[in-house]
């Protein structure tokens, strides 16, 4: 079985800060995605990375891969109210057929 | 237009009874999934169908029974209610069945057994 341990759980800081969630497992994916869910709410994708040690940028948002995919990591410069919400990695394995791997999630709150 | 909708939102019921989960995609995809969200907020996947076909099913208890009567529609028949059942369900779709695909959820269904 194929676990993903994100860390850390809860995050509170104030807006302007930056921070970082991390994703890390034992075992090699083929991508990894990076998902925000809003109360009330469904996941919605945020980014996928594919090829090992990739960065990727969405605005304030910098995704990485590790080299050996692996692990992965989200950082968000100068947090904004808006970015509150429940950040969630996920893996695709290669034998899955779109089954997706969720990490436990990460909640963070921005404080204005 | 919601991509994927699915219905009731909000569901509560007795230990015991037997509920349904409908969900609808408008996106022309071929695999339609079901997720399971806790109370600590962790997603796992039920089931997943590809053009009507089971080709993902967990280790989920046979009292919960998927049925696609198209590849627009995957609905979710949960059979004697127990109070563990009480989650947040998310029906999903993609493209295809292909690793790495976006996955599109749908708003939930919350599920309250009391």
């Amino acid at each position: 079985t194929q676990l993903l341990e994100q860390s850390p759980q809860f995050l509170s800081i104030q807006e302007g800060e930056n921070l970082t969630v991390y994703c890390n497992s034992s075992s090699v994916f083929s991508s990894l995605q990076w998902y925000r869910q809003e109360p009330g709410e469904g996941p919605v994708l945020l980014v996928t990375v594919v090829t090992g040690g990739e960065v990727k940028k969405l605005k304030r948002l910098t995704f990485q891969f590790g080299d050996a995919r692996k692990d992965s990591s989200l950082h968000i410069t100068a947090a904004q109210p808006g970015d509150t919400g429940l950040y969630l990695c996920a893996g695709a394995g290669g034998t899955s057929y779109g089954k997706l791997t969720f990490g436990q999630g990460t909640i963070l709150t921005v404080h204005p | 237009d919601t991509a994927v909708s699915q219905t009731p939102k909000y569901l509560v019921t007795q230990m015991g009874n037997d509920k349904s989960i409908k969900c609808e995609q408008n996106l022309g995809h071929d695999t339609m999934y079901w997720y399971k969200q806790d109370s600590k907020k962790f997603l796992k996947i039920m089931f997943s169908y590809n053009n009507k076909e089971l080709i993902i099913n967990e280790t989920v208890p046979n009292r919960f029974s998927p049925k696609s009567p198209d590849k627009a529609h995957l609905n979710l028949h949960i059979n004697s209610l127990e109070l563990g059942d009480s989650a947040v369900y998310f029906c999903a779709s993609s493209q295809d069945h292909g690793a790495g695909n976006t996955i599109y959820f749908g708003e939930g269904s919350w599920l309250t057994v009391v």
